[in-house]
């Protein structure tokens, strides 16, 4: 079976300092794994993918993740935070093709002036 | 293009009673799944439809939970009879029928709550 986990419901940062955000996943099959953003009162948004190419993805919105098997992460990361960063982001693990999403339960990234 | 759409926004309705969501995916999009979030936990993937035929619905809570996509277009799900447990946010995503091109597009949910 697969899971994510993230750590830290709530990561607080300030505008411009650095975004970090944590998933650990397990799979017994080489995973897909994804990032999802959630504003308020919109839908889940694609922020960037792995699938088995390139070990660093680079998505939307200056959003860059890493996929490193060793230590089967896939933090989320962002050099520069802005205000309009703050909103929910899930990390996911599928089995590729057209399997179900398997969610983190959230983290919810606060950002202050 | 018009994106995932979902009826209502929110529902609000006493425990016993009935609920029907609607989900209208992207036109086009073969895959329809649905999935839920209880308060304060991870999102659940509840089934998957390809066109009309249920893939996979090892989700599905109980047999309070009816989904169906007559037509292989839009999808419902109903809750008969409600019961506080099922209070949530209901999603539902549509994705391609190329795996290659397997991204799963969200609506923005359904609130439901039970009393």
């Amino acid at each position: 079976a697969q899971s994510v986990t993230q750590l830290g419901s709530h990561v607080s940062v300030s505008e411009g300092a650095l975004v970090l955000l944590r998933c650990n996943y397990s799979s017994s099959v080489p995973p897909y794994l994804f990032w999802y953003v959630q504003y308020p009162n919109q839908g889940l948004q694609l922020l960037l993918k792995y699938t088995s190419a390139a070990t660093l993805v680079k998505g939307i919105n200056g959003f860059e993740a890493e996929f490193k098997k060793s230590e089967t992460s896939f933090h989320l990361t962002k050099p520069s935070a802005h205000m309009s960063d703050a909103a929910e982001y899930f990390c996911a693990v599928s089995e590729g093709g057209f399997q179900k999403l398997v969610f983190g339960t959230g983290t919810r990234l606060l950002v202050s002036p | 293009e018009a994106g995932v759409t979902q009826f209502p926004s929110h529902s609000v309705i006493e425990k016993g009673q009935t609920v029907t969501l609607r989900c209208d995916p992207i036109s086009g999009h073969d895959n329809l799944y649905w999935y839920r979030r209880v308060m304060g936990k991870e999102i659940k993937f509840l089934l998957h439809f390809v066109k009309e035929s249920k893939q996979d619905e090892s989700g599905m809570p109980n047999n309070r939970f009816l989904a169906e996509r007559t037509g292989g277009t839009y999808s419902t799900l109903k809750v008969q009879p409600a019961e506080l447990e099922d209070s949530g946010v209901y999603f539902c995503a549509s994705s391609q029928a190329e795996a290659a091109k397997n991204i799963q597009y969200f609506g923005a949910g359904t609130r439901l709550s039970v009393l």
